[in-house]
């Protein structure tokens, strides 16, 4: 079955310090690989996919994420976390339709 | 301009009753899709069309029935309302496999 797994529930970091949110999937083929974020009572807005290419991909507010086939995973990084990165992530996987992780919750602290 | 919207917000509604959360998208997207996020904000894809045309009908109950009346507007219509149909309804939108954009959600309460 095709799945997408967020280990953890929760991240806390500081701000300033690096964050890294993990997540691993299991697909079978090429997957399309994304990760979103939802700030509360708002809708999911897209941060940075990756379908092919280089394994470290950039996207929005400073957020990157690898790809490690090997591992199967994707995981989230920045190099240097703010405050207003609080929200809820999911990773997400597109065999045809999107398979969503459960979520994890950043909390950055100041 | 809002990229994708939804209509209504809010809609608080009693078991048993029959109604409908439209959207829009001003995108130009050949797909539109229905999720639905439970209170723990898990988030399941309900419906799929493209171009009109539906393509991905997940387990959902036939009491959930979607329609595209054109490639910019995907409606979900909900016969005899229930208590677990409590939840956030978002409807999204994309390019082929490209990255899909979210409207704000319909947060429904069934009483």
């Amino acid at each position: 079955a095709q799945s997408v797994a967020q280990p953890e529930d929760q991240v806390n970091v500081a701000e300033g310090n690096p964050l890294t949110v993990k997540c691993t999937y299991s697909v079978s083929g090429n997957p399309y690989l994304f990760w979103y974020v939802q700030y509360p009572n708002r809708g999911l807005q897209f941060l940075l996919k990756y379908i092919t290419g280089d394994n470290l991909v950039k996207g929005s507010y400073g957020f990157e994420a690898e790809f490690n086939k090997s591992q199967t995973s994707f995981h989230l990084k920045k190099p240097s976390a703010l405050v207003s990165d609080s929200a809820l992530y999911f990773c997400a996987v597109k065999p045809t339709a999107l398979i969503f992780g459960k979520g994890t919750t950043l909390s950055v602290s100041s | 301009d809002t990229a994708v919207s939804q209509t209504p917000k809010y809609l608080v509604t009693q078991m048993g009753n029959d109604k409908s959360i439209k959207c829009e998208q001003n995108l130009g997207h050949d797909t539109m899709y229905w999720y639905k996020q439970d209170s723990k904000k898990f988030l399941k894809i309900m419906f799929s069309y493209n171009n009109k045309e539906l393509i991905i009908n997940e387990t959902v109950p036939n009491r959930f029935s979607p329609k595209s009346p054109d490639k910019a507007h995907l409606n979900l219509h909900i016969n005899s309302l229930e208590l677990g149909d409590s939840a956030v309804y978002f409807c999204a939108s994309s390019q082929r496999a490209d990255e899909q954009y979210f409207g704000p959600g319909t947060r429904l309460t069934v009483t």
